[in-house]
């Protein structure tokens, strides 16, 4: 069964430094998100994107983030200058149609030193 | 918050036996989706119910969704060991993709 996929599995930053997330979503998906999982609290909504663009974002999603998909198969979530409280498993997911189940890959664990 | 709690917190029963976990949530709702998340890793879609659907089933797991209450619940019934995991409701509003998580009920079944 096609899978999600996201790399790296764990990446480690220093406060201040950037990071790059990558995931590569089920290939005839066309609806991309990313959320975040805090240590010990509930999975929250990032950012979602379809036809190329932003379609939503939370209110976490500040000029901190930026998500791209620079070819056909990736999608990325990039973090600059990264802070302490971004540390969380981040998670990717598509779907292939609106409002179908979302399907999500392993997750990236960001710690922040 | 568009999202309630999810009841229990956590949940502890002897293999075979059923489990049933509830989530409540405040808005109305396009869809309520539950998803199962093993101990580092991602999350595994289980059932999917509409806003004018009432039950579903898949295999051993049973979704209700009483939207007068705003609230759903899932039974799994039969319990295995490797039913053992996290289990989380969430929420799709109309107009929009983005899901709602609850804060989900740990679940272990004793072998």
């Amino acid at each position: 069964e096609p899978e999600v996929t996201q790399t790296p599995s764990h990446q480690v930053t220093q406060m201040g430094q950037e990071v790059i997330l990558r995931c590569v979503p089920i290939s005839n998906h066309l609806y991309f998100y990313w959320y975040r999982q805090i240590l010990g609290q509930k999975v929250e909504f990032l950012v979602s994107f379809y036809n190329n663009e932003i379609s939503e974002k939370s209110e976490i999603f500040d000029d901190q983030f930026s998500v791209e998909r620079p070819d056909g198969s990736n999608f990325t979530l990039k973090i600059r200058s990264t802070k302490l409280e971004d540390s969380a498993m981040y998670f990717c997911a598509s779907t292939e149609e609106s409002n179908q189940p979302q399907h999500f890959g392993d997750g990236t664990r960001l710690s922040i030193l | 918050s568009q999202q309630g709690e999810e009841d229990p917190q956590a949940l502890s029963i002897q293999e075979g036996e059923n489990a049933t976990m509830n989530c409540s949530y405040k808005t109305s709702i396009n869809n309520l989706q539950w998803y199962r998340q093993n101990s580092g890793r991602g999350l595994v879609h289980l059932i999917l119910i509409r806003s004018n659907e009432r039950e579903k089933h898949s295999g051993r797991l049973r979704v209700t969704l009483d939207t007068s209450k705003k609230s759903s619940s899932l039974l799994i019934t039969a319990s295995r060991a490797a039913d053992t995991a996290s289990y989380f409701c969430a929420i799709s509003n109309f107009g929009n993709e983005k899901l709602t998580f609850g804060t989900g009920t740990r679940l272990t079944i004793i072998p």
